[in-house]
């Protein structure tokens, strides 16, 4: 089954724990994406990679790091989390640049910084 | 960058009735707009999208219009159902803004049965 898988679904840390929430897609798609989801601001983008160790800031970058060692990976890194990134997180893959292809989402990390 | 409001914030219509939710942007020369659905506890889906090359398109009971001039677009559900309940975002890319995708705030639709 082609799919987006994020995880943990839930995380719940404290401030300054380095976390990683992990996302791996099946499709063998080329472009990836981290989100963040906040009410009343939609969905906003954290980071994209266009390819293997090719990566690009987002709307909203500062405090997350990416890499992109593997096609299929696309981890989300949090250095020193701030309370001000709690928020739900989504992970999306499309086979090229979202204009020309349909861009496919994870089911989402909760994540709760204390 | 490209801007994309998404308006209004909440819906509510009767089983039946039609919705319609519109989208402006900012950035001219942007020239693909999706619309995605999210259902509770789950990552949004692509319902529909429209090129600036067409003016609109329709798919069964939803449809988008897209006005390049005014630079605004809309969906459009006819027939609306209980099952139709749900946020759906608008986006916009292309242009400027090669590699990234814009999301409107997002909008409540609630169907009563």
């Amino acid at each position: 089954e082609a799919q987006v898988t994020q995880n943990p679904r839930y995380l719940i840390t404290v401030t300054g724990k380095k976390l990683t929430v992990t996302c791996s897609q099946n499709m063998n798609h080329e472009y990836m994406s981290w989100y963040r989801q906040d009410p009343g601001l939609g969905l906003r983008q954290i980071y994209y990679s266009m390819n293997v160790e090719v990566t690009d800031k987002g709307d909203v970058p500062e405090g997350y790091k990416v890499s992109r060692k593997e096609k299929r990976n696309f981890p989300l890194i949090l250095e020193s989390p701030s309370p001000n990134q709690t928020s739900l997180y989504f992970c999306a893959s499309s086979l090229g640049g979202w204009e020309k292809n349909i861009q496919y989402f994870g089911a989402g990390t909760r994540l709760s910084v204390l | 960058g490209e801007n994309v409001e998404q308006h209004p914030s909440t819906l509510s219509v009767q089983e039946g009735d039609s919705a319609v939710i519109k989208c402006t942007y900012s950035d001219s020369a942007s020239n693909y707009f999706p619309w995605y659905k999210q259902e509770l506890g789950k990552g949004p889906q692509l319902i529909i999208d429209i090129r600036s090359n067409v003016g609109e398109k329709k798919d069964q009971r939803i449809a988008v219009t897209l006005n390049k001039t005014a630079k605004h677009f809309s969906l459009h559900i006819t027939e609306t159902q209980p099952e139709d309940s749900a946020v759906y975002f608008c986006a916009g890319a292309g242009g400027t803004s090669y590699g990234k995708l814009t999301f409107g705030q997002g909008t409540i639709l609630t169907v009563h049965p």
